[in-house]
């Protein structure tokens, strides 16, 4: 079974600090690297993805960096804010065989942001 | 929440009882998921579906069966529900099953 490793479990940052999470994966047949954030009691919701054909993608204050050659991916928050406290969650989706379609999720990073 | 439902929210109930959580989605998704999230485990896949009568089995299904009778909906039955079943459980649905859209939860206890 392919696995995912994020860290750090928990992070907490100063208001106006840069937030940094980061992923590992074993395989090698992914086309797609997605971050979820999630908010207590919400379900998660996609926050950024990047397609392996590139190193960085930028979108606001968040971004990806995959180092494909590491088989690492991180998140980075810039001038993190109290409303970014929420769970993090890095996922892969495996090989596509078949009909299998699922991510396979890290454990999740709480980040809770002090004002 | 991309036009996901599920019910109940919230369900108390006791050991050894059936439950069933329904999952209904208007945005005619090919694929759903059933997730249970617990602290420090993350999101575990149970079971999910990739079309009408076409599902799988995730990392946790053992306790657990599901059915999708129509495009629109996905049930998951807790077959004779077990303490360690008390869970928040999460349904999303996926088109192209890259992104997920996730429901709002149920929140499931077994006394």
């Amino acid at each position: 079974q392919q696995q995912v490793k994020q860290s750090p479990q928990s992070l907490i940052v100063q208001k106006g600090g840069i937030s940094i999470i980061n992923c590992a994966y074993e395989n090698t047949a992914f086309d797609y690297f997605p971050w979820y954030q999630q908010f207590p009691g919400k379900g998660p919701a996609l926050l950024i993805a990047i397609r392996p054909d590139v190193s960085e993608k930028k979108e606001g204050r968040f971004t990806i960096s995959f180092n494909k050659s590491a088989k690492q991916f991180s998140l980075h928050i810039m001038d993190s804010q109290p409303g970014d406290s929420a769970t993090y969650f890095c996922a892969v989706p495996p090989e596509r065989v078949g009909n299998n379609r699922k991510l396979i999720w890290g454990l999740g990073t709480s980040l809770a942001v002090n004002p | 929440d991309a036009g996901i439902t599920q019910s109940p929210r919230h369900k108390v109930t006791e050991t050894g009882t059936p439950v069933t959580l329904r999952c209904h989605q208007t945005e005619n998704h090919r694929y759903m998921y059933w997730y249970r999230q617990d602290p420090g485990h993350g999101l575990r896949l149970i079971h999910y579906s990739y079309g009408v009568k076409d599902t799988d089995k995730g990392e946790v299904s053992d306790g657990y069966s599901v059915s999708r009778s129509k495009t629109e909906d996905f049930l998951l039955t807790l077959e004779s529900a077990t303490s360690s079943q008390t869970s928040v459980y999460f349904c999303a649905i996926s088109e192209n099953s890259n992104e997920q859209f996730f429901g709002p939860g149920t929140r499931l206890t077994v006394l």
